[in-house]
């Protein structure tokens, strides 16, 4: 049974639009939700992360909407380029030395 | 500062033979974790270690074993290397096996 999931699976927008990816989880005992991002070749990088009581967080132009009751976040790309166009994974821990639960991942394209 | 550094970048072994990978995590950081990422899917947990000792081991097979070492450097061994073993085989590191995972870009294992 997969832990988080995630969707779409991929996902075309034109440069400057606001690309969205959703995740949603079942155990209640996650309390750390992050967002990698991967491109060809390399490791998945941290982008942005949130712990459940807060409902939303932003860094730079990537912001994440957490909504405990529902138990659903999503990662929004605001003014998106064509350098954004990467695989978006999003991922749910228990407590420390708990292992990262990662969703199955979006893979994004940003036409220019 | 250095990232997390991975070797081999690249490896390609034959069914029934054994393979190591080693990590070297960021310096200061003394938990090291492992994760297979199959082309196409999200990563997958085969091992956390904290300070030598194993605190975590996900669903693999006993041919799948990890070792940490006094300076927090990693290694993953797998025996009996099955075609199924081919993927990116990626390492994280965290100060204190909280919430602040680094990835490194990987070992792409092909298996033939």
């Amino acid at each position: 049974q997969q832990q988080v999931k995630q969707s779409p699976q991929s996902l075309i927008v034109q440069k400057g639009g606001i690309p969205i990816i959703n995740c949603a989880y079942e155990n209640t005992a996650f309390d750390y939700f992050p967002w990698y991002q991967q491109f060809p070749g390399k490791g998945p990088a941290l982008l942005i992360a949130i712990r459940p009581d807060v409902s939303e967080k932003k860094e730079g132009r990537f912001t994440i909407s957490f909504n405990k009751s529902a138990k659903q976040f999503s990662l929004h790309i605001m003014d998106s380029q064509p350098g954004d166009s990467a695989t978006y994974f999003c991922a749910a821990q228990a407590g420390n030395f708990n292992k990262f639960y990662f969703g199955s991942g979006t893979k994004l394209n940003v036409k220019p | 500062d250095a990232g997390v550094t991975q070797s081999p970048t690249h490896l390609i072994k034959t069914r029934g033979q054994h393979v190591t990978l080693r990590c070297s995590p960021i310096s200061g950081h003394k938990s090291v974790s492992w994760y297979q990422q199959v082309l196409g899917q999200g990563p997958q947990f085969i091992f956390q270690y904290y300070e030598k000792e194993e605190r975590g081991r996900g669903n693999f097979p006993d041919r799948f074993s990890a070792r940490q070492f006094p300076n927090y450097s990693s290694e993953l061994n797998v025996n009996a290397l099955l075609l199924g073993d081919s993927a990116l085989y990626l390492c994280a590191s965290s100060p204190a096996g909280d919430y602040g995972y680094t990835f490194g870009s990987g070992t792409r294992l092909t298996v033939v």
